[in-house]
């Protein structure tokens, strides 16, 4: 199994402020073929189901604000959110699809100071 | 527009069978390409993806628990289904169903979820 691996697991940051979280996957999730990074990025606010914010690596899915940015390739990736809001309260989650079983890492909680 | 939701028993005794339903709207499972999938979530952990179901009803499932899940639709009322053999405490959690868009493996659209307790 790919093993996803997810840091840090909770920060707290001021509305303003810029947004680091780090997935790393136990292989490459490039896939050849489609010369494409296979991973997808989600939000889980409290309470609520989880809601896709990037898919591969770095497209951002329609609706999403452009504050949020993927990127990354091979085995390391980041998700950056600019400009962090109140309403960005949330656990933040990868996903990789190069293979099964499909495998999400651990969650970054977001806290807002 | 695209929606999913879930139901299910609520709760269930040990060694009993999970049946799961998902009923969705505004996409069609017998499109190219299309797919169903399972996700579960424990209270306060992390995400586990449990199957995929396909518009050609190929399936794809979590070896972790292959042998006890069986996937299903149909079609032509837009439902997908999901059970789980022989439940245990550890099966306690809520379980999503969501879409996969045609050509990919992510999950683009969620159904709120239903909350499933295994207790004696």
């Amino acid at each position: 199994d790919i093993v996803m691996t997810q840091s840090p697991s909770s920060l707290a940051v001021s509305a303003g402020e810029t947004v680091t979280i780090n997935c790393k996957s136990s292989q490459s999730l490039f896939g050849s073929v489609r010369q494409k990074n296979y991973l997808a990025w989600y939000q889980q606010k409290p309470g609520q189901s989880p809601k896709l914010l990037i898919y591969l690596a770095s497209t951002r899915e329609s609706g999403v604000p452009d504050r949020f940015i993927g990127s990354g390739s091979g085995t390391d990736f980041t998700l950056t959110i600019s400009s962090v809001q109140a309403e960005d309260l949330a656990n933040y989650y990868c996903q990789q699809y190069y293979d099964t079983p499909l495998t999400f890492g651990s969650g970054t909680k977001l806290e807002i100071k | 527009q695209v929606t999913l939701k879930e139901s299910g028993p609520g709760i269930l005794q040990p060694s009993q069978t999970l049946s799961l339903t998902c009923t969705f709207s505004g996409f069609s499972l017998s499109t190219y390409g299309m797919g169903v999938g399972w996700i579960r979530q424990p209270s306060g952990k992390g995400l586990e993806w449990l199957a995929n179901i396909w518009w050609d009803d190929d399936k794809y499932y979590n070896p972790s628990l292959k042998n006890r899940l069986t996937i299903s639709k149909d079609t032509s009322n837009n439902q997908a289904f999901l059970k789980i053999t022989n439940v245990d405490t550890a099966d306690t959690a809520t379980y999503y169903c969501a879409r996969i868009p045609p050509g990919h493996w992510y999950f683009d659209f969620w159904g709120p979820g239903t909350m499933v307790t295994v207790s004696s």
